[in-house]
């Protein structure tokens, strides 16, 4: 079974600065997902970013970019120039990948969360 | 557009009355799942479906049942509701496949179950 561990339930960053949320799993897997989500106030479940294990770049969506250590089994998420609007909920999570195959198809399996607070 | 919805967003409701949370995708997506979230817990996993008519459990079904009779309807039944279900639930879909990593959540229903 695999395991996520978020070890920052609060965070705190001015506007305008950098901060990064942590994330380590465990799995025996060697090809799986790795993702980000955000849950605003709304609740809403949004995808901030997605790493594929076996791409050794680490992924970047404008502001968003993480840092993927495999061996480590570290997968941190910085967040630049940060904006009032990324105040929320983070979590982190992963997926076995499809070619996996065995049980649990398309699972998530969820950190417990960071709430990122944003201030002016 | 594409969506995931359910159905109802909130619900007070008493223990042992049952109660269903419905959950719709237009995207003609083969899997579906749902979640609970509560805190220091993040979200676990109740029940999958892959198909119509192929449901299994997730890592807490005690206490659920789920039907998938349509594809694009899953539904999450709560036959005798108590109060440790009180929780913010969550349907999720996504194709299959390759195509697998891309889920799409509902807006969440907050039951609070007393």
């Amino acid at each position: 079974a695999q395991t996520v561990t978020q070890s920052q339930p609060e965070m705190s960053v001015q506007e305008a600065e950098t901060v990064t949320l942590s994330c380590t799993y465990d799995t025996s897997e060697n090809n799986y997902y790795l993702f980000w989500y955000k849950q605003p106030p709304s609740r809403q479940m949004i995808l901030v970013i997605r790493q594929e294990a076996y791409k050794q770049q680490n992924a970047t969506e404008n502001r968003f970019s993480v840092n993927f250590q495999k061996a480590a089994k570290s997968f941190s998420l910085k967040i630049s120039d940060s904006q009032l609007g990324d105040t929320a909920m983070y979590f982190c999570a992963f997926m076995k990948h499809p070619q996996a195959g065995g049980t649990s198809y398309g699972k998530l399996t969820f950190g417990q969360g960071t709430i990122l607070t944003v201030h002016p | 557009e594409a969506q995931v919805t359910q159905n109802p967003r909130y619900l007070i409701t008493v223990t042992g009355k049952k109660l269903t949370v419905t959950c719709s995708q237009n995207m003609n997506h083969e899997y579906m799942s749902w979640y609970r979230q509560d805190p220091g817990l993040g979200l676990r996993q109740i029940y999958y479906s892959m198909n119509v008519e192929v449901t299994d459990k997730g890592d807490v079904p005690e206490g659920y049942k789920v039907s998938r009779k349509e594809k694009r309807n899953f539904p999450l039944i709560l036959e005798s509701p108590s109060p440790n279900q009180t929780s913010l639930y969550f349907c999720a879909s996504s194709l299959w496949g390759l195509r697998r990593d891309t889920q799409y959540f509902g807006p969440g229903t907050r039951l609070t179950v007393l």
